[in-house]
């Protein structure tokens, strides 16, 4: 089946350690985006990606870096200088600028 | 910067009450436009969206929106709502020549049955 692959679903992590959450594509779209939802501040954009090799930095883009070295890969580091790491982070995906974008189901960080 | 506002954090009706959530976002130029819903428990699906032609845009489940250029609005309506639309909406906007998608703060409708 085509789809966003996001895993792990939950993700406990110790203050103070960098985590990687994974994103999947094989929708084959060129397009790739990480956002992060809190309750009532909707979904804010961290990073995104139009090209392989190619990202930009999105709202809150501070305490988290991306790679995206594949076309179907595009992985989230939180890194120990993200203040608040607790939330819950989406990773989207769409065909061009002039498409909708398809979401996967979310990955739940909590640091304690 | 490019942004997009939801004038609703809660809204709470009953069934067979008509919608209106509201959205104003900040582009110049052209943009794209969307509507997602995120039921409880589930991803993020599209209700509808609007490139270009009619401003009124119609969607899936009976959601329509209308784009009001001169108001840089896109509001949602659907005339009779269900207990089953309990969700959280979400609008989204990216200019026509560009990837970075905006989402507003979204809104968290409850509809007693």
């Amino acid at each position: 089946d085509g789809g966003i692959t996001q895993s792990p679903k939950y993700l406990f992590r110790k203050e103070g350690q960098n985590v990687t959450l994974s994103c999947e594509q094989n929708l084959n779209h060129d397009a790739m985006y990480w956002y992060r939802q809190d309750p009532g501040q909707g979904l804010r954009l961290i990073y995104y990606s139009q090209i392989v090799n190619d990202f930009q930095k999105g709202d809150i883009a501070e305490g988290y870096s991306v790679s995206r070295e594949k076309k179907e890969s595009f992985p989230l580091t939180v890194t120990s200088a993200q203040k608040n790491p607790t939330a819950f982070y989406l990773c989207a995906s769409r065909s061009t600028e002039n498409t909708e974008a398809f979401f996967g189901q979310g990955t739940r960080l909590t640091v304690v | 910067a490019q942004s997009v506002s939801q004038h609703n954090h809660h809204v709470i009706l009953s069934e067979a009450a008509s919608l209106e959530l509201g959205c104003n976002y900040s582009y110049g130029g052209t943009v794209n436009l969307f509507w997602y819903v995120q039921y409880p428990g589930q991803h993020l699906q599209l209700l509808l969206k609007y490139f270009s032609g009619d401003p009124l845009v119609k969607g899936i489940k009976g959601f329509e929106a209308e784009f009001i250029k001169s108001k840089f609005s896109f509001n949602l309506r659907k005339p009779s709502v269900q207990w089953s639309d309990t969700a959280e909406y979400f609008c989204a906007a990216s200019q026509a020549a560009g990837n970075k998608l905006t989402f507003g703060g979204g809104t968290r409708v409850l509809v007693k049955p």
